[in-house]
């Protein structure tokens, strides 16, 4: 049962625009979502989260959005650049229990 | 602030051998997580710590894996007997403090393969 669902494996975007990565989770307790992203032969790497009571969280060039009536959460990258090409992958925990349940991942290639 | 450090990087071992993992949390992170990513799949949690003591372990195969934390501390994962489906990279985590919604810190991992 896969709670937490990344549908898109792979996403390629010209240099300087804007990226959208999706995530979709099924499980209604989920109340805080991360994102990750990994570098080959790196271990994931914290990128940022939302807490369920916002609906928007920005970070520089990162920002996440949180639709919590459709359980969906998706991270935009603007102006995407070449390093940003990595697999990212998008993660969920419930109150109480700091378990990470993580999607399968998106492949992003940016394109020079 | 080092990081989470994790050996051996790279392990090859026969099915029916066993194998033993190493990870050193960053200093004061109270809890540990052991991963296991499967090629293609999101990293899968095989069991949570709180200082020395279990908080979940649901998803560890018990009858090949185990795992345990000394003082609170370094942590080691075991699979004995290793089946070819165990070929996975094995992931250690660490975060600050449990109650506090915060994000994890992921080792580089180490890559299994079982032949």
């Amino acid at each position: 049962d896969q709670q937490v669902k990344q549908n898109s494996p792979s996403l390629s975007v010209q240099e300087g625009r804007i990226s959208i990565l999706n995530c979709d989770y099924t499980n209604s307790m989920f109340d805080y979502f991360l994102w990750y992203k990994k570098y080959p032969a790196e271990g994931p790497t914290f990128l940022i989260s939302i807490s369920s009571i916002k609906d928007k969280n920005e970070d520089g060039r990162f920002t996440v959005f949180l639709n919590k009536s459709a359980k969906h959460l998706s991270l935009h990258i603007v102006p995407s650049q070449p390093g940003d090409s990595a697999v990212y992958f998008c993660a969920a925990s419930a109150e109480g229990n700091e378990k990470l349940t993580f999607g399968t991942g998106t492949r992003l290639t940016i394109i020079p | 602030e080092a990081g989470v450090a994790q050996s051996p990087r790279y392990k090859i071992i026969e099915k029916r051998q066993s194998v033993a993992f190493w990870c050193n949390p960053i200093s004061g992170h109270a809890t540990l997580y052991w991963y296991q990513q499967i090629l293609g799949q999101g990293p899968k949690l095989l069991i949570q710590f709180q200082n020395n003591g279990v908080v979940d372990d649901s998803q560890l195969p018990k009858d090949r894996f185990s795992a345990e934390r000394l003082k609170g501390v370094d942590s080691t994962l075991k699979i004995q007997p290793a089946k070819l489906e165990d070929s996975a990279v094995y992931l250690c985590a660490s975060s600050l403090m449990r109650g506090r919604r915060t994000e994890a810190f992921f080792g580089q991992g180490t890559r299994l393969t079982v032949v």
